[in-house]
């Protein structure tokens, strides 16, 4: 199975400072079939970008996924307060699907 | 509006069983692949199975493979998951979410969730 690994675990930024959240897969991911989530406290994961760079629907500009084949990029350019969560990255070019470890963002 | 309400979850002892409900609604069910997807408490998300828009196919990840059975009701809407044999290890919040195909896709939107704790 493809292993998915966020980079880093922690990220201490400001508001309206420039998220960049890495995820790296061990093995190529055709077709950019990959999706990033955020998970707040207490929350069930909502859809953030599929196909690595398109935006799901009701999603802020400010979310934009980039990347191919092993590495995937999400950038939030600038942090709103209501950012500051867990990210995951989820691959599902091959089964069974698998989710990366997360990426907790908190408020330096 | 496409919402997913999960419930059945609760306290069951090593080796007990537990059947989980996810009741849909807000979209065409019988169209759409749909998964569960579990999250162990302060960890992250791992898939546990999914079943095609008919039921016809099934798919598990091989550590609840025999354990586990995914079934739906189209005519109720309702997505299930038998779970048999619970371990220590399954203890988890457990998502239903609605896929694209059972073997690939993403999953939106996700249930609120229901918690399994196996403890004696």
């Amino acid at each position: 199975e493809i292993v998915l690994t966020q980079s880093p675990g922690t990220l201490s930024l400001s508001p309206g400072e420039r998220a960049t959240l890495s995820c790296r897969a061990s093995q190529s991911v055709s077709s950019s079939y990959l999706a990033w989530y955020q998970q707040k406290p207490g929350q069930a994961p909502s859809l953030l970008i599929y196909g690595a760079s398109s935006r799901a629907t009701g999603i802020p500009h400010r979310f934009s996924g980039s990347g191919s084949g092993t590495d995937f990029t999400l950038t939030i350019s600038r942090l709103e307060p209501e950012d500051f969560a867990v990210y995951y990255c989820q691959q599902y070019d091959s089964s069974p699907v698998t989710f990366g470890q997360g990426t907790k963002l908190e408020i330096k | 509006e496409v919402q997913l309400l999960e419930s059945g979850g609760g306290l069951v002892q090593p080796g007990g069983s537990l059947r989980l409900s996810c009741a849909a609604s807000g979209f065409t069910f019988s169209s759409y692949a749909m998964s569960w997807v579990r999250q162990a408490p302060g960890k992250g998300l791992e898939w546990v199975s999914a079943i095609s828009g008919s039921g016809g196919s099934t798919y598990y990840a091989d550590s609840v493979k025999g354990l586990f059975t995914i079934s739906r009701d189209n005519s109720k809407n309702t997505l299930y998951l038998q779970m048999n044999r619970l371990r220590a290890e399954d203890t988890a919040v457990y998502y239903c979410a609605k896929g694209i195909t059972a073997q690939s896709g993403w999953f939106d939107p996700w249930g609120q969730g229901t918690l399994v704790t196996v403890s004696s």
